[in-house]
């Protein structure tokens, strides 16, 4: 079975362009997550969707930030100005969370953003 | 409030000891689950292992053991012989029933182990 599917896996930018980062859920997983990792701040939760619903964006750092899901396996996650202090590993995980079952996490293997 | 600690930022042993990796977690709900991360140098986070709050029973895996103590709220990771494949950094984390899906993660302890 194909796993949590992200592209791009590396992405150079300069600061002010748009950046789309897009995320495919294992299939029949209903819950999405979108993470950060830094040196400085570890793994963060940018945002959660459970059934295509965004159930937590507390962690979405600004508005220039902005995550979607279009249908239940796909999502993307937007960065619109980007700005250097946005390079990161980025990270989608999905797992198949409803009706008290917390499943686990199953990451997709990132996408490293570099923004000059 | 951290809820999920992971004291030791860093570690290192030497190839064949025995190494715990320490978890605590802070909840006030009666249902919870845990769980352990593996990141390897790829950087890929790989799942280890996911108890919920109603099985104490310590499991092992190969050389891999988890200790679940709910009277210290500590949910410890052990790696016995460790072998340099083993070196990455753990992550443990926290899933609330309350909080829906929401998961915790500790910050990590980096392990290198030493041929």
């Amino acid at each position: 079975d194909a796993g949590v599917i992200q592209s791009p896996r590396h992405e150079v930018t300069e600061m002010g362009q748009e950046v789309t980062l897009r995320c495919k859920l294992i299939s029949g997983h209903n819950s999405l997550f979108w993470y950060r990792q830094t040196m400085m701040r570890g793994l963060e939760l940018l945002i959660y969707f459970n059934n295509n619903v965004p159930i937590d964006d507390s962690g979405m750092p600004e508005d220039r930030f902005s995550a979607k899901m279009p249908n239940a396996s796909f999502s993307t996650l937007k960065i619109q100005p980007s700005e250097p202090r946005d390079s990161a590993v980025y990270f989608c995980a999905s797992s198949l969370g409803s009706g008290g079952g917390h499943g686990e996490l199953f990451f997709g293997e990132g996408s490293r953003l570099t923004v000059l | 409030a951290q809820k999920v600690t992971q004291a030791q930022t860093e570690i290192s042993v030497v190839e064949k000891e025995d190494v715990t990796l320490d978890c605590v977690y802070e909840t006030r709900d009666t249902t919870y689950y845990l769980f352990w991360y593996k990141q390897p140098p790829s950087g890929e986070l790989v799942f280890l292992i996911r108890r919920n709050s109603f099985d104490e029973q310590n499991e092992i895996s190969g050389r891999y053991s988890w200790n679940f103590q709910k009277s210290t709220s500590s949910f410890n990771f052990t790696i016995t012989a460790s072998q340099v494949v083993d070196s990455a950094v753990y992550f443990c984390a926290l899933s609330e029933a309350r909080t829906g899906n929401q998961f915790y993660f500790g910050t990590g302890t980096s392990l290198t182990v030493i041929p």
